[in-house]
């Protein structure tokens, strides 16, 4: 069965601060991973996305990487800011699952000031 | 450009009835996906509809059901509503052609009440 596993579940951290999300995943041969931001209330927004043969992808301050070797990837956010709260939510899409996309059950971020 | 709507954003049935959720899919995608959230969980997906036919489905009673309209909007209807069923309803839309690459634009979900 595919699973997508993220830690930790929630995290506090002050504004200006970097943290770090975990993602690891089971099963493979996967096409694709991706990082989603869900604002409380509202529709998952696309952050990256990474194909097997790619190690790192930047969108502005958030920054994920993929080991395909070992089935993980992190999320790295730098310069943390009150908007950065929200949930975190890894995404894999296995070749052997279609076009059938497996979530992880999201970390949620608190940033205080 | 509208992107993904859905409606509607907030609604309480009761056990045992039957709703049904709207989607319109942003403008250039031809293919919807619905999930189920509960409250504090990733999404799971439902299943995804292309030229009106469901072309995938995951793990989701018979009770879960949906149409596809030739405009690419969709509907789900969920039958004998159960209080697990309380949720929120996200609908996804995407390019059928960039297939395993295709990025997924989602709507702002309906939150369903089952008491």
């Amino acid at each position: 069965k595919n699973q997508v596993e993220q830690s930790p579940q929630s995290l506090i951290i002050l504004e200006g601060k970097n943290c770090t999300l975990q993602c690891n995943y089971t099963v493979s041969p996967f096409s694709n991973l991706r990082w989603y931001k869900q604002d409380t209330g509202r529709g998952p927004v696309s952050l990256t996305i990474m194909t097997f043969s790619e190690n790192t992808k930047s969108n502005g301050r958030y920054t994920a990487t993929l080991d395909a070797d070992t089935k993980q990837s992190s999320l790295h956010i730098t310069a943390s800011q009150l908007s950065d709260s929200a949930s975190y939510i890894c995404v894999v899409s296995f070749t052997n699952a279609g076009n059938m996309l497996t979530f992880g059950g999201g970390t949620r971020l608190m940033v205080k000031p | 450009d509208a992107g993904v709507t859905q409606s509607p954003t907030h609604l309480i049935k009761t056990r045992g009835q039957q709703v049904t959720l709207r989607c319109s899919p942003k403008s250039g995608h031809d293919t919807v996906s619905w999930y189920q959230q509960a409250l504090g969980q990733g999404p799971q997906f439902i299943f995804q509809y292309y030229e009106e036919e469901e072309r995938q489905r995951g793990n989701f009673p018979d009770r879960f059901s949906g149409h596809q309209f030739p405009n690419y909007s969709s509907e789900l209807n969920v039958n004998a509503l159960l209080l697990g069923d309380s949720a929120l309803y996200l609908c996804a839309s995407s390019f059928w052609g960039t297939s395993g690459a295709n990025v997924l634009t989602f709507g702002a979900g309906s939150r369903l009440t089952v008491l």
